[in-house]
């Protein structure tokens, strides 16, 4: 079975700080792995993928996750944090192109001023 | 080009009561999948839809029924609301040709009093 683990419910960084979120998982056939992005009262926008391929994947809004097989990782990192990336990030992963997503349990990041 | 629609917004029901939510999907998607997203939790896959017929399903019990039109538009239906059926949905579209992303929409949210 597949399973994602979100370490830290909430993150809080200073604005123009390092944003790291931390994503682990499970799953017994090679992942699809996502992180999405919701802001409050909306959907989840999707900010990047890994399927095959390169392992440092590069999203939106200046977001990059490394696929780091032999620690089952794919944390979300942003060199410098924006008011306007408060939201709260979901890491999935799938079991193939057409698969459910199964998520995490959301990491909810603050940016102080 | 529009993107994953739901409708309605929101939605108060009295337990007992049957909801039906709609969903269509982005421009040249094929695929609907159906989520639920509780207070405070990551969302959990209910079932998706492909050439009208329900191609995998989540551990939901059988109260929570769907339906694929031949436009690829699609609803879920929730008999016997309890108090726990109360999240917000959200409904996910995809190509079966390829692509990997789910595209989301701002979903429903459900109150069941």
């Amino acid at each position: 079975a597949q399973s994602v683990t979100q370490l830290g419910s909430h993150v809080s960084v200073s604005e123009g700080a390092l944003v790291l979120l931390r994503c682990n998982y499970s799953s017994s056939v090679p992942p699809y792995l996502f992180w999405y992005v919701q802001y409050p009262n909306q959907g989840l926008q999707l900010l990047l993928k890994y399927t095959t391929g390169a392992t440092l994947v590069k999203g939106i809004n200046g977001f990059e996750a490394e696929f780091k097989k032999s620690e089952t990782s794919f944390h979300l990192t942003k060199p410098s944090a924006h008011m306007s990336d408060a939201a709260e990030y979901f890491c999935a992963v799938s079991k193939g192109s057409q698969g459910n997503l199964i998520f995490g349990k959301g990491t909810k990041l603050s940016v102080k001023p | 080009d529009a993107g994953v629609t739901q409708s309605p917004t929101h939605l108060i029901k009295t337990r007992g009561q049957q909801v039906t939510l709609r969903c269509s999907p982005k421009s040249g998607h094929d695929t609907v999948s159906w989520y639920q997203q509780a207070l405070g939790q990551g969302p959990q896959f209910i079932f998706q839809y492909y050439e009208e017929e329900e191609r995998q399903r989540g551990n939901f019990p059988d109260r929570f029924s769907g339906h694929q039109f031949p436009n690829y538009s699609s609803e879920l239906n929730v008999n016997a609301l309890l108090l726990g059926d109360s999240a917000l949905y959200l409904c996910a579209s995809s190509f079966s040709g390829g692509g990997y992303e789910q595209y989301f929409g701002p979903g429903t949210r459900l109150t069941v009093t």
